[in-house]
């Protein structure tokens, strides 16, 4: 069972228009969300840690917030450079400890 | 501060050989985490290692192994290699585990 889904898996926007980019996740007492950029043949670029409900954290065009069950990635006025898959992971306790558990991510491409 | 590094960043063996991928975390870094990154699968995590003990360890046959020395640089071994172990493996390094982690370059592993 995926605990943590994101949505949509692609996205193409055009430049300038604004989106919003989701991952949710089916787990109990919370310890932390991180949301990754990646490119192509690269590795994850770390953009946001969220940890309680109600917070939020921006960086140029990118605002993460989050809820207690999903987290939203807005994306203001994108620009082509924009373009890279974006991952959601979250910490998740599994056999002797916590680890990340990542989503399948969201292909995003923005055209001039 | 130098981001994480790994080495090679390209590897290319044959089936039933062995590898040794290897990892140098971020200055002040103690925590290392491996994963393994798929187009099927997405990324999964493989192990952590924290002052040279293993932490955890996901859901990977033992044919996938790693290790950490005291100055936290570390290395995983993969040995009698399939064809599925084609992935890009990428190494994660954080202050302190459960803290937000930082992704090198990733080493792409062909197998053949």
């Amino acid at each position: 069972e995926d605990q943590v889904t994101q949505s949509p898996e692609a996205l193409r926007l055009q430049e300038g228009e604004s989106s919003s980019l989701n991952c949710s996740y089916t787990v109990s007492g919370l310890r932390g969300l991180f949301w990754y950029r990646q490119d192509p043949g690269k590795g994850p670029e770390f953009l946001f840690t969220l940890y309680s409900a109600g917070e939020e954290k921006e960086k140029e065009r990118l605002k993460a917030t989050l809820t207690k069950k999903e987290s939203f990635l807005h994306i203001t006025a994108p620009k082509p450079e924009d373009s890279a898959t974006y991952l959601c992971a979250v910490l998740l306790y599994s056999n002797s400890g916590y680890a990340l558990n990542f989503g399948k991510g969201t292909s995003l491409l923005v055209t001039p | 501060k130098a981001g994480v590094t790994q080495t090679p960043r390209y590897l290319i063996k044959t089936r039933g050989q062995q590898v040794t991928l290897s990892c140098s975390p971020i200055s002040g870094h103690r925590s290392v985490s491996w994963y393994q990154q798929t187009p099927g699968q997405g990324l999964q995590f493989l192990f952590e290692y924290f002052s040279e003990t293993q932490r955890n360890k996901g859901n990977f046959p033992g044919r996938f192994s790693g290790r950490q020395f005291s100055n936290s640089r570390s290395e995983m071994n993969v040995s009698t290699l399939e064809l599925g172990d084609s992935a890009l493996y990428l190494c994660a390094s954080s202050p302190f585990p459960q803290e937000t982690q930082y992704f090198g370059p990733g080493t792409r592993l062909l197998v053949l």
